[in-house]
């Protein structure tokens, strides 16, 4: 079955950098557009980004682009997101999520981000 | 695109139906006749998990007392008889138009 899991997070202060992975398994990771979803604490859901099944289209949400960087890596069957010049706002749990004709189909158990001096 | 979902909280007698509505600010439409508008379930301390996608199809092994409809920019969920491992937030998506947005979310709770 389709596992997910993200690894990465933990406490940083703000204007750091902090990268995010997801180890996919379970499906061909190669063939999939891949997401991260964010969940701030007690809020709903915000999507942060994409990135298509080969890694040639990357697409970001408003309040991270230019900041946050996603990538995969298809021989490690790896999701990545690069979090640069943090604020306090990005705190929140980060989830992996696999795409399957633009529903996301599978989440991973999301690992927690805190951006606190 | 904003999702606009209502009610922000339904309580409801288990065995009752139980509707969500989600209204989107553009036509979900998208070039190609699909249209990408996605329900999840979030049950509480659960990441969420996806019910329905592109309006009306359910996901693998979602029962079958969870339906959706609409078209254009007003979309519904059904739940037809609440169980107790129904409580939780359901949200809607719209995946049409980059960047993805979701609803506020309906908390669903048992009276």
């Amino acid at each position: 079955q389709v596992q997910l899991v993200e690894s990465g997070g933990g406490v940083v202060q703000p204007g750091r950098s902090l990268r995010l992975s997801c180890a996919a398994s379970g499906f061909t990771f190669r063939l999939y557009g891949m997401h991260w979803v964010r969940q701030a604490p007690g809020k709903g859901l915000e999507w942060v980004a994409v990135i298509s099944f080969d890694g040639s289209y990357e697409y970001y949400g408003d309040s991270v682009e230019g900041r946050f960087t996603i990538s995969r890596d298809n021989s490690k069957d790896t999701l990545y997101l690069q979090m640069n010049s943090l604020r306090v706002e990005d705190t929140a749990v980060y989830y992996c999520v696999k795409d399957e004709w633009l529903a996301l189909d599978s989440w991973g158990q999301g690992t927690p981000v805190t951006v606190s001096s | 695109i904003v999702m606009t979902q209502t009610p922000p909280s339904s309580p409801v007698t288990l065995g009752q139906a139980a509707s969500i509505s989600c209204r989107s600010s553009q036509s979900l439409v998208h070039t190609d006749g699909n249209t990408y508008l996605s329900w999840l379930q979030q049950r509480p301390g659960q990441p969420p998990r996806l019910l329905i996608y592109k309006i009306s199809n359910r996901f693998s092994g979602v029962p079958d007392r969870f339906s959706g409809s609409g078209a254009g920019t007003d979309f519904t969920l059904k739940i037809s008889r609440v169980e107790a491992e129904d409580v939780g937030v359901y949200y809607c998506m719209q995946a049409t138009h980059f960047p993805v947005t979701f609803g506020g979310g309906t908390k669903v709770e048992i009276k």
